[in-house]
């Protein structure tokens, strides 16, 4: 089997830094995807990458940039640190796009803002 | 996009009592319907899915029901355990939008 590996697991940050997330897959997956989980609610996308050095917008892209220089690595930025912003970022892959192929998460990364 | 949502948020109940989440979409060319558990500290695994040529699919106990016309879709744990305490994501959509999650408890 495969793992995703996200790193840093906790990212403390100041107001308006701009914080770079890692995620390194070895499922030689295609597609790989970057999701915001606010505390107890749902998965919302920020980007996703179908392949190496392809780059789609989600819902939530606003805020953060993205790179996929390589296929097995998908890293996201947040371009200006919001104070006291508190969240969760999960890094997912799968073979193809979404539909109909399962997702597999990373442990997540914890970001604090202060 | 896609919207997907989920109902309840939070869900309480008794162990060995059945638990339903309900869930509905909006893209009518959805085909693929997944649920993903997430227990507390732990990413998000998938644990049944269904695709839209069935109406029903059981794993052990749990039962995933569809209705293509309604679009909505639902989860049904049966027999609930303590260890089905967990975060409870629905999914549809070409890029997969995933519902706002229910937070199920089971009561010893």
């Amino acid at each position: 089997g495969g793992i995703i590996t996200q790193t840093p697991k906790f990212l403390i940050g100041q107001e308006g830094q701009k914080l770079t997330l890692k995620c390194q897959q070895n499922f030689n997956h295609d597609t790989m995807y970057w999701y915001r989980q606010d505390s107890g609610k749902g998965l919302r996308l920020i980007y996703y990458s179908i392949t190496e050095n392809d780059l789609q917008k989600g819902d939530l892209s606003e805020g953060y940039d993205a790179s996929r220089e390589k296929k097995s690595s998908f890293s996201l930025t947040v371009t200006s640190a919001q104070k006291n912003e508190m969240a969760v970022f999960l890094c997912a892959s799968s073979i193809g796009l979404g539909g109909q192929n399962t997702l597999y998460f990373g442990a997540g990364t914890r970001l604090s803002v202060l | 996009g896609e919207q997907v949502e989920q109902l309840p948020s939070i869900l309480r109940v008794q162990e060995g009592s059945s638990a339903s989440i309900n869930c509905s979409y909006e893209d009518s060319a959805s085909n693929y319907f997944p649920w993903y558990k997430q227990e507390p500290g732990e990413n998000p695994k998938l644990i049944i899915d269904i695709r839209s040529n069935m109406e029903r699919k059981q794993i052990q106990g749990l039962i995933v029901l569809l209705d293509k016309k309604a679009k909505r879709f639902s989860l049904h744990i049966t027999d609930t355990q303590p260890g089905d305490s967990a975060m409870y994501f629905c999914a549809s959509g070409a890029k997969l939008t995933f519902g706002g999650g229910t937070r199920l408890t089971v009561r010893p």
